[in-house]
């Protein structure tokens, strides 16, 4: 088990609603990465923050946004929402804002777009 | 940007023997390789990775093998346990991670 928590476990909303996601990094951790899993496909990478700025952002639209606090832990924020957003998130924490760090991984968040 | 395909996407293997995945990549100058298993319900857990200055790694039953040359990477899973069932991801990361999309492994007792 890594010390990464996300919450909630499952999400239902309804399309064209807002929703807010939240991460807890694994303790002494500074880096967050946010990922998008689609049912039977590997995760998508959406963005990292790392000391509280966006350090890299994968192919997802601005509806897609995200915050770090101070005690390093995450949001991502998705507006809009569409059916296609139905996926597992997750978020994956590491230490040091380069790619070639380990990262560990919470259990996501199901969220399901009606 | 980086393209990862990885072979194949489900393997059934009998309890005891071992379980080959293979994954390629693209783009020369992706750095890091690491493989992670994802059980139903739950996130996917680091169980192994490679850099691109090291050939190959071991870590008890699980080992990894990488050939930059040929741009594939290969994880290797010896006396294979049931508990080992699960889907396994490949990623290579160059600015950021690229995952394959998956190998579900069911181990037969």
């Amino acid at each position: 088990e890594t010390g990464v928590t996300q919450s909630p476990t499952h999400l239902i909303k309804t399309r064209g609603q807002q929703v807010t996601l939240r991460c807890s990094s694994q303790s002494g951790h500074n880096t967050v990465s946010w990922y998008q899993q689609a049912l039977g496909q590997g995760p998508q990478f959406i963005f990292q923050y790392y000391r509280e700025e966006e350090n890299g952002r994968g192919n997802f639209p601005p509806r897609f946004s995200g915050l770090q606090f101070p005690n390093y832990s995450s949001e991502l924020n998705v507006n809009a929402l569409e059916l296609d957003d139905s996926a597992l998130y997750l978020c994956a924490s590491s230490l040091g804002g380069d790619r070639d760090h380990e990262q560990y991984f919470g259990p996501g968040t199901r969220l399901t777009v009606t | 940007g980086e393209n990862v395909e990885q072979h194949p996407s489900t393997l059934s293997v009998q309890e005891g023997d071992s379980a080959v995945i293979k994954c390629t990549y693209s783009d020369s100058a992706s750095n890091y390789f690491p493989w992670y298993k994802q059980e139903l319900g739950k996130g996917p857990q680091l169980i192994i990775d490679i850099r691109s200055n090291v050939g190959e790694k071991k870590d008890q039953r699980i080992a990894v093998t990488l050939n930059k040359t040929a741009k594939h990477f290969s994880l290797h899973i010896t006396e294979t346990q049931p508990e080992d069932s699960a889907v396994y991801f490949c990623a290579a990361s160059i600015y950021q991670f690229y995952f394959g999309t998956g190998t579900s492994l069911t181990v037969i007792p």
